[in-house]
């Protein structure tokens, strides 16, 4: 158990709709990655907040959005969603927001299947 | 955009031998690297990392070797496990944050 939790296990709707996936990062971990993970696609980066702030981003559509809240669990926002959303999404936190010797710690992951 | 590639997707190796997992990057503006190892059903977990800086770090049986005059990076496991069978991903930081994964190594121990 990496500390990190994933809400929902699970998630099945509809093309067109909007989901929100939240993430519980490691205790006094400030900063939270949100990635995509598909089959032809790999494992994504999508986006980097620490400590409320966005401090990188990867290649996350503007469907997408992420929000970092004050007690800094995360949620990641899917909109207008099509089949091809249909991945597993993974949250992981760290300490820092520093680049370099930044271990994360991945979450369990949210499945999510658009049908 | 990047690209962190694996030179085999599948490996199968004998318990109690030596494994060695490839990674090419693009990035030579990468500053940090990152192996990770993902179980069935489970997010990645990290196993290893190393910086720019070196060329080689070793942990409890892994080694990671980093070479940057050919944008190589290898994952050595020393008497491979059962419990290693897993998909194996490189990972590159570049310094402006940006994390690239390679497509993964699914490594079979054969008992």
């Amino acid at each position: 158990d990496s500390g990190v939790t994933q809400t929902p296990k699970h998630l099945i709707t509809a093309t067109g709709q909007r989901v929100t996936l939240r993430c519980s990062p490691r205790s006094g971990d400030l900063s939270v990655y949100w990635y995509q993970q598909s089959l032809d696609q790999g494992l994504q980066f999508l986006i980097q907040y620490y400590n409320g702030e966005e401090r990188a981003k990867g290649n996350i559509l503007e469907r997408f959005s992420a929000q970092q809240f004050p007690d800094l669990h995360s949620e990641l926002n899917l909109s207008s969603l099509e089949l091809g959303d249909s991945a597993l999404y993974f949250c992981a936190s760290s300490p820092w927001g520093l680049a370099g010797n930044n271990e994360q710690y991945f979450g369990p992951g949210t499945r999510l299947t658009v049908t | 955009g990047e690209s962190v590639g694996l030179h085999l997707p599948t490996l199968s190796v004998q318990e109690g031998d030596n494994s060695i997992i490839n990674c090419a990057y693009s990035n030579s503006a990468s500053d940090y690297f990152i192996w990770y190892k993902q179980e069935s059903g489970k997010g990645p977990q990290f196993i290893i990392d190393i910086r720019s800086n070196m060329d080689k770090r070793q942990g409890q049986r892994v080694t990671v070797l980093l070479n940057k005059t050919v944008k190589h990076l290898s994952l050595q496991i020393a008497a491979t496990q059962p419990g290693d069978s897993a998909v194996y991903f490189c990972a590159e930081q570049d310094s402006g944050n940006q994390f690239y994964f390679g497509t993964g190594t699914s490594l079979t121990v054969i008992p």
